[in-house]
This record gives C-alpha cells, sequence and structure tokens, in this order.
C-alpha cells in the first residue's frame, strides 16, 4: 500500500483565493482524519469520518473551511476565502478503527500571502 | 482536555544514552498512542497502549502508562542519531477521536 496521499505537497495562494487540499486514504480504513499543524496551535483536530460520513467537525475554526468524503477513497478540505492565517501543514491520517494507530500523509504545507 | 502534555519540551543527549519522554494527561482514556514527526514529514505511529495494560515494548522503544498517576512515559534505549526527530503523545477517549500534545523535540548528538 502507497499509505496516505496528500496533494499537492506544497500550496502558496494570495488572500482571498479558494484552497483544494485532497487526501487518498488507505483501502479498508474507515476512518479519516484532517489535522492542522502551526508552531503556536500545534496539532489540532479539524474533522473525521467514518465510513465517509463527517462525525465531529467541532474544530473547523470558521465557515471558510468546508470538507467532503464523497466515498471511501477520497477527502477533500477547502478553504474559501483564504486568509494568511490559515498558512500552517495539514495532514491527513486514517485509521482501520477505533483503538488503531493513525497513518499520516506527508502533508500540505499552505502559505497564504 | 484530555490532551496530553509531554515533557520535557526539548532534550539533547549523547548517541547511545537512553532518552526518557513523559507524557501527562487530564481524564481517564482507552488508549494512549505516541508517534514520531521527523522534520518536514508526516507523523509515525510508534506505539499503542491501552490503559489496562502497563506497559509495551517495541523494539528499542519501551511505553510504559499509569492510569492512577495519568501519566505515560517512552524511553528510547541506545539512541541513534536517527532519532532525532520530535515525539508526541496522543490519548484516545470513547470516542474515536485521539489528541495531540505539543511534543517534545528529542536531539541525539554525536
Amino acid at each position: 500500500d502507497a499509505g496516505v496521499i496528500q496533494s499537492p505537497r506544497h500550496e502558496v495562494t494570495e488572500m482571498g483565493q479558494e484552497v483544494t487540499l485532497r487526501c487518498k486514504p488507505i483501502s479498508g480504513h474507515d476512518y479519516l482524519f484532517w489535522y492542522r499543524q502551526t508552531m503556536m496551535r500545534g496539532l489540532e483536530l479539524l474533522i473525521y469520518f467514518n465510513n465517509n460520513v463527517p462525525i465531529d467537525d467541532s474544530g473547523m475554526p470558521e465557515d471558510r473551511f468546508s470538507a467532503k468524503m464523497p466515498n471511501a477513497s477520497f477527502s477533500t478540505l477547502k478553504i474559501q476565502p483564504s486568509e494568511p492565517r490559515d498558512s500552517a501543514v495539514y495532514f491527513c491520517a486514517s485509521s482501520r478503527a477505533t483503538g488503531y494507530g493513525y497513518t499520516f500523509g506527508s502533508g500540505t504545507r499552505l502559505t497564504v500571502v | 482536555s484530555q490532551q496530553g502534555e509531554e515533557d520535557p519540551q526539548a532534550l539533547s543527549i549523547q548517541e547511545g544514552e537512553n532518552a526518557t519522554m513523559n507524557c501527562s494527561y487530564k481524564t481517564s482514556i482507552n488508549n494512549l498512542q505516541w508517534y514520531r514527526q521527523n522534520s518536514g514529514r508526516g507523523l509515525v505511529h510508534l506505539i499503542l497502549i491501552r490503559s489496562n495494560e502497563r506497559e509495551k515494548h517495541s523494539g528499542r522503544l519501551r511505553v510504559t502508562l499509569d492510569t492512577s498517576k495519568k501519566s505515560s512515559s517512552l524511553l528510547i534505549t541506545a539512541s541513534r542519531a536517527a532519532d532525532t526527530a520530535s515525539y508526541f503523545c496522543a490519548t484516545g477517549n470513547r470516542d474515536d477521536k485521539i489528541i495531540f500534545g505539543k511534543g517534545t523535540r528529542l536531539h541525539i548528538l554525536p
């Protein structure tokens, strides 16, 4: 298995633009998580899905953020409009089930200028 | 919050020495996990210990869990340069998510 695949690896965009981050989880993993990592806040859980259904989006900072999982092999995190304070590394992770370790992707480093 | 808090924030040791990192948390948990993150990379799962377990080993890693003290420790024996990384503990409760601490930055000196 190729692991959790995220794209793009790096994204630089201007304030106000729409940004879409993509994730392909490991086949057979029922859970998918989106995290954001910054120096100030560390790793923050944004949202997670179980069997493609959003379960907890309480970590999504604002309405500008949205996430979808149209099928078991694909998820997107969208920011519209983007702001400089959204600059961070965004990680996607998947897990087989509750009580199992997570497999993380390599992350997307987002810079909003 | 059930967020784990690692101690120390940073640690530098000589290659070959043992490294110990601690994690404390505030509420009851179902499991506690340790992850490693190399600079610029994603997190890698190291070991998971369940609330009814007290100790687990994986290669040079040893994890202990004391639920009465709400604390865990990660011991890396015979450290190597490749162990230089940040180490995070993450606590899992009855729901499906885990919450990460801020991490310990470990630097192995040659």
